[in-house]
């Protein structure tokens, strides 16, 4: 099936630093990728849809310069944390939707631990 | 709009006992229902989906049927394992977004 990987995996970083985290589809091409973060004990919220060829949609709330997003080609959406406070501290999953006969399906990246300490 | 309603864990099981985790929705138009788990450490997995009413999906012996009528989409499972003990998400996904529930967290003991 389809693969979706997400690197890094945990990352620990000091306040006021950058974050990069990547999204790859590595055996489909995806125009479209979703962000989510998940906080402890609670369910996935939805950031922002990453659009290839194009600026990001946010939801509401989510801060666009905070978050950056980035979708430079078809296999890879990338999201960076901005001058990353201690609240910032969660976990975030990427996903792609699915394609032709899987397009009900989104397959998700194995998630980022981010720690700002 | 478009919401899912989670049963609140966590839930205790010991192994072998019969699991249910209750699941239901609101939603505009016909949306796909999702079940996904959760491994600790990982990401989320698919485990089943049913994409119109009466559909059941199946999955390690997990089911789950879509129903309609009480807009719902129970998790069940007739004998849990150790190796169960996961987060279990329910979600929708009336076009391309999905909805998720808050996750219900699942510990079988042996």
């Amino acid at each position: 099936g389809a693969v979706v990987s997400q690197h890094p995996s945990r990352v620990i970083c000091k306040s006021g630093t950058s974050v990069k985290i990547e999204c790859r589809s590595l055996d489909f091409q995806a125009t479209t990728m979703f962000w989510y973060r998940q906080f402890p004990k609670q369910s996935l919220m939805l950031m922002a849809t990453s659009n290839e060829g194009s600026k990001a949609t946010y939801e509401q709330g989510v801060e666009k310069d905070k978050f950056l997003i980035n979708h430079a080609s078809l296999t890879l959406s990338t999201l960076t944390v901005t001058s990353a406070h201690p609240e910032d501290s969660s976990f975030y999953i990427c996903s792609a939707p699915g394609r032709g006969s899987m397009n009900t399906e989104a397959f998700f990246g194995q998630g980022t631990r981010l720690t700002v300490v | 709009g478009n919401s899912v309603t989670q049963m609140e864990g966590p839930v205790t099981l010991s192994e072998e006992a019969f699991l249910t985790i209750n699941c239901t929705y609101t939603a505009t138009g016909y949306p796909s229902l999702f079940w996904y788990v959760q491994y600790p450490g990982e990401g989320l997995q698919l485990l089943l989906k049913a994409t119109k009413a009466d559909d059941k999906g199946s999955n390690k012996g997990f089911e789950a049927t879509y129903r309609k009528e009480t807009t719902s989409f129970h998790l069940e499972k007739g004998s849990v394992q150790v190796s169960d003990s996961a987060v279990y998400f329910c979600a929708l996904k009336p076009g391309n977004q999905f909805y998720f529930g808050t996750g219900t967290s699942l510990t079988v003991i042996p």
